[in-house]
């Protein structure tokens, strides 16, 4: 079974630039995570999608977005890039929904903003 | 909002001695959950527990769930340098809905150094 996979491993993007992260979950999970994982932060809960809508999103400004496509992958928009927003952002699916159901993680992306 | 604390944030130990981590809440949990992410990696699902005062184990490590719902603890007997890592707790509040629904929030984990 093929793990969830992220693209790029990394992205080097100017400060008010944009990125596009990508992932693909594991085949038969419908809910994404994306999380945030700043250095000395913990893991940040940014978005969940599942079923291709947004059903909930975590304290982040409005120019941290994304997509659930058909087929489940996902894809995470940060516009006007900071230079705060240097972090590995995490890829999570989960089987079920809802509530704490355990989560499988990518191997993410490395955003670092210059 | 919910909060997940975890303590110590960093634990240096020698290889062979025991090493527990401690994770609270703010909240009650409906369930907790630990993952482990070793340097330069992601994190990896180590274990679930569900009930009141549930304890379980897997080989060396045994995990603790609190009567109230509201703290655990991962404890590790005899450490291997292949215990090093980062280990989170992470739990949903119980009866999660409206701004908590399916939201996942995590300690901000305890850095594990074993020294050979």
């Amino acid at each position: 079974e093929a793990g969830v996979t992220q693209s790029p491993t990394h992205l080097i993007k100017t400060r008010g630039q944009q990125a596009t992260l990508r992932c693909s979950p594991i085949s038969g999970h419908t809910s994404v995570y994306w999380y945030q994982q700043a250095l000395g932060l913990g893991l940040q809960f940014l978005l969940w999608y599942d079923e291709g809508e947004e059903r909930n999103r975590g304290n982040f400004p409005p120019r941290f977005s994304g997509r659930q496509f058909p087929n489940y992958s996902s894809e995470l928009n940060v516009n006007a890039l900071e230079l705060e927003d240097s972090a590995l952002y995490l890829c999570a699916s989960s089987l079920a929904t809802g509530i704490g159901s355990p989560l499988h993680f990518g191997n993410g992306t490395r955003l670092t903003v210059t | 909002g919910q909060q997940v604390m975890q303590i110590p944030q960093y634990q240096h130990v020698q290889e062979g001695e025991d090493f527990t981590t401690y994770c609270n809440s703010s909240t009650t949990l409906s369930n907790i959950q630990w993952y482990k992410q070793r340097p330069g990696g992601h994190p990896v699902f180590l274990i679930q527990l569900v009930k009141s005062g549930e304890v379980k184990k897997q080989k060396r490590l045994t995990f603790q769930f609190g009567e109230a719902k509201k703290n655990s603890s991962l404890h590790i007997t005899a450490t291997q340098t292949t215990d090093v890592g980062t280990y989170f707790c992470a739990g949903p509040p119980s009866g999660a809905g409206g701004t908590s629904y399916g939201k996942l929030t995590f300690g901000q984990g305890t850095i594990l150094t074993v020294h050979p």
